[in-house]
């Protein structure tokens, strides 16, 4: 397809473990975001990825979380240890470049519950 | 720092009438402003965007929206909706000149469109 792409749809895990989500970006996109959306509120911004520029990582909440991209490619995002406040919906977006003004296309996100 | 208030949270609504879902922002630098729609269980699609030039922005599905600096609103209109326009509605805000790249996002409007 021509969108972006996240696997898996839906995780399921205990408190404790770690899990590892997936980004496919919209090809030929240099940037990538991540945002968490907690239940009934908006979206956070976890963290950018643009070309092979170091990544902003100011919205990533603890050191629990990171997030890797190889070139201008698959994203994944890992949380270590996960909590039950980490239940949440997670979002990743790509756009053609880093310009603000660019749209970012979404993903239909990783469902992630935390029991 | 940017922030983004979208002041009704739920806004019921007859099939065929008009609507207007609120959007006022916060932000020590100029920025852009974009209006997204979210379907149950699906990632974000861009509605509209506000970059520069005329105020009154149309986009898709019958959507407008009018940029108003002094008011610092943004807010989203449809003259008649429909059915198919239930969804949630996030408003947000990109930074035109610094480094930031990620939207700050408002914490949403769930719009629910009754028969």
């Amino acid at each position: 397809g021509a969108g972006v792409s996240q696997s898996p749809s839906n995780k399921v895990t205990e408190k404790g473990k770690d899990v590892e989500l997936r980004c496919d970006p919209i090809s030929g996109h240099t940037a990538l975001y991540w945002y968490r959306q907690r239940l009934g509120q908006g979206l956070e911004f976890l963290i950018y990825f643009q070309g092979n520029s170091a990544p902003d990582k100011s919205g990533l909440p603890s050191d629990r979380f990171s997030a890797e991209r190889t070139g201008e490619s698959v994203s994944t995002l890992t949380i270590q240890r996960t909590q039950q406040e980490d239940s949440a919906v997670y979002l990743c977006a790509s756009s053609p470049g880093q310009a603000s003004n660019q749209p970012q296309h979404f993903g239909d996100g990783t469902r992630l519950s935390i029991l | 720092a940017q922030s983004v208030t979208q002041l009704d949270s739920q806004v019921p609504v007859f099939e065929e009438a008009p609507v207007e879902l609120r959007c006022n922002y916060s932000s020590s630098v100029s920025v852009y402003l974009f209006w997204y729609v979210q379907y149950p269980n699906q990632g974000l699609q861009l509605l509209l965007k506000y970059l520069s030039g005329s105020t009154l922005v149309k986009g898709i599905n019958g959507f407008e929206a009018e940029f108003n600096k002094s008011q610092t609103s943004f807010h989203l209109r449809k003259p008649s909706v429909h059915i198919s326009d239930t969804a949630e509605y996030f408003c947000a805000v990109s930074d035109r000149n610094t480094g930031r790249r990620a939207l700050t996002f408002g914490s949403g409007t769930r719009l629910q469109v009754q028969p």
